[in-house]
């Protein structure tokens, strides 16, 4: 089955600067990559996806590429602000089922 | 954009006693419905996908008896943890999904077996 790698699994960084979270997927016919925040006793929210179809989707401060060949997807937050902080999870979709990462907390220091 | 209730959010019973969680897609017509668990610190961990209509297909480890799951139409699935345990007591979330679209989640049911 399909196999997703998160890293950092916790990252501190000032408010103001960029934050980035890489994943690294395994099943070659996963083809969806959604992220979702999860706020402390809430469910996870989505919050950017990307198709195989697509390199780079950007959604105002938040970003997500994706290298199909490397089987990369990252993730990337610019001027980061203090309720960015929550944990972030990657996840690659194949035929139904969707496999997380194990997930990064992100601090923004302001 | 798509909503997922959940309810209770949080629920506290004695160990023996059944517990129902409900999850509802509010204004779309969910045809999938995944129900997870999750630790403190970790991540989801799938326990169980849902069609409506049809029995939920249960991942490996995951005891079908003591987690019954029933998804009656296509904009309710119910989580039933049957003679709860201390062990039992977790952070359920449930997931919905239309063909073809993304996945949306619940709030969470924080579980607590006493």
């Amino acid at each position: 089955g399909e196999n997703v790698e998160q890293h950092p699994s916790t990252l501190s960084v000032q408010e103001g600067d960029s934050a980035v979270i890489k994943c690294t997927y395994s099943d070659s016919a996963s083809n969806y990559f959604p992220w979702y925040k999860q706020e402390l006793g809430k469910g996870p929210q989505l919050i950017i996806d990307i198709r195989s179809n697509v390199g780079e989707k950007k959604d105002q401060r938040i970003a997500v590429t994706l290298n199909k060949t490397a089987k990369h997807f990252s993730l990337h937050i610019t001027e980061t602000q203090p309720e960015d902080s929550a944990v972030y999870f990657c996840a690659a979709r194949g035929y139904q089922k969707v496999t997380f990462g194990i997930g990064t907390k992100l601090q923004v220091i302001p | 954009g798509a909503v997922v209730s959940q309810h209770p959010s949080w629920v506290i019973c004695k160990s023996g006693t059944s517990v129902k969680i409900e999850c509802r897609s509010l204004d779309f017509q969910a045809t999938t419905m995944f129900w997870y668990r999750q630790f403190p610190k970790q991540s989801l961990m799938l326990m169980a996908t849902s069609n409506e209509g049809s029995k939920a297909t249960y991942e490996q480890g995951v005891e079908k008896d003591k987690f019954l799951i029933n998804h009656a139409s296509l904009t309710l699935s119910t989580l039933t943890v049957t003679s709860a345990h201390p062990e039992d007591s977790s952070f359920y979330i449930c997931s919905a999904r239309a063909v073809g679209s993304p996945l949306h989640f619940g709030n969470g049911t924080r579980l607590t077996v006493t």
